[in-house]
């Protein structure tokens, strides 16, 4: 059972642009929400990650938006490079180390 | 290299055959997890072991898969018999503690079965 989906799919966007990955869940017992960077060939690394007590996070050029009554929250990428260029996915965690995955969005970003 | 080591990169198995994929934990980290991942698609759970202890296993197929994680050296996951359906990157994963704490992954095992 699919509990957290992602959208887009796939993104492009120009050098600079911001590009936004969504995810929505549906089990509100969700209490921790990381975002992974995967290029290929590799695994996923940890990028940020936020818990529901907060509505937003910022490291760098990276911010998670969290909207708890929606259900709902999203990655933006400040200024992209095309170094960004990779998939990312967002997770949701139960507590009990049951981490859901989305399926996933390829980002690539044009010089 | 303290992150968390998989090996081997790649494996190939004809079917039949038994699969064994290692995975290291981050120094410090007690707490591992395996995951396997099809092409274009997330990371689906597959087992959460602490050592000597199988904590979760929910999301392991009840035939062919088992997973150990040893008071000494890696935890493995083994696939018994495997079939073209078992090829597939599997990835490993540990954390320092238990609940929602980050998770941090190896580069994982493609598997390929002939």
């Amino acid at each position: 059972q699919q509990q957290v989906k992602q959208s887009p799919q796939s993104l492009i966007v120009q050098k600079g642009g911001i590009p936004i990955i969504n995810c929505a869940y549906e089990n509100t017992a969700f209490d921790y929400f990381p975002w992974y960077q995967q290029f290929p060939g590799k695994g996923p690394a940890l990028l940020i990650a936020i818990r529901p007590d907060v509505s937003e996070k910022k490291e760098g050029r990276f911010t998670i938006s969290f909207n708890k009554s929606a259900k709902q929250f999203s990655l933006h990428i400040m200024d992209s490079q095309p170094g960004d260029s990779a998939t990312y996915f967002c997770a949701a965690s139960l507590g009990n180390n049951d981490m859901r995955f989305g399926a996933g969005t390829r980002l690539t970003v044009k010089p | 290299n303290a992150g968390v080591m998989q090996n081997p990169r790649h494996l190939v198995r004809r079917r039949g055959q038994e699969a064994r994929l290692r995975c290291s934990p981050m120094k410090g980290h007690s707490h591992v997890y395996w995951y396997r991942q099809l092409p274009e698609e997330g990371l689906k759970f597959m087992v959460y072991l602490q050592k000597e202890n199988i904590i979760d296993e929910s999301g392991m197929p009840k035939e062919r898969f088992s997973a150990e994680f040893p008071k000494e050296g890696p935890s493995i996951l083994r696939i018994q018999q495997v079939v073209r359906g078992d090829s597939a990157a599997y990835f490993c994963a540990s954390s320092a503690s238990g609940g929602s704490q980050p998770q941090h992954f190896g580069d994982g095992t493609r598997l390929s079965i002939l």
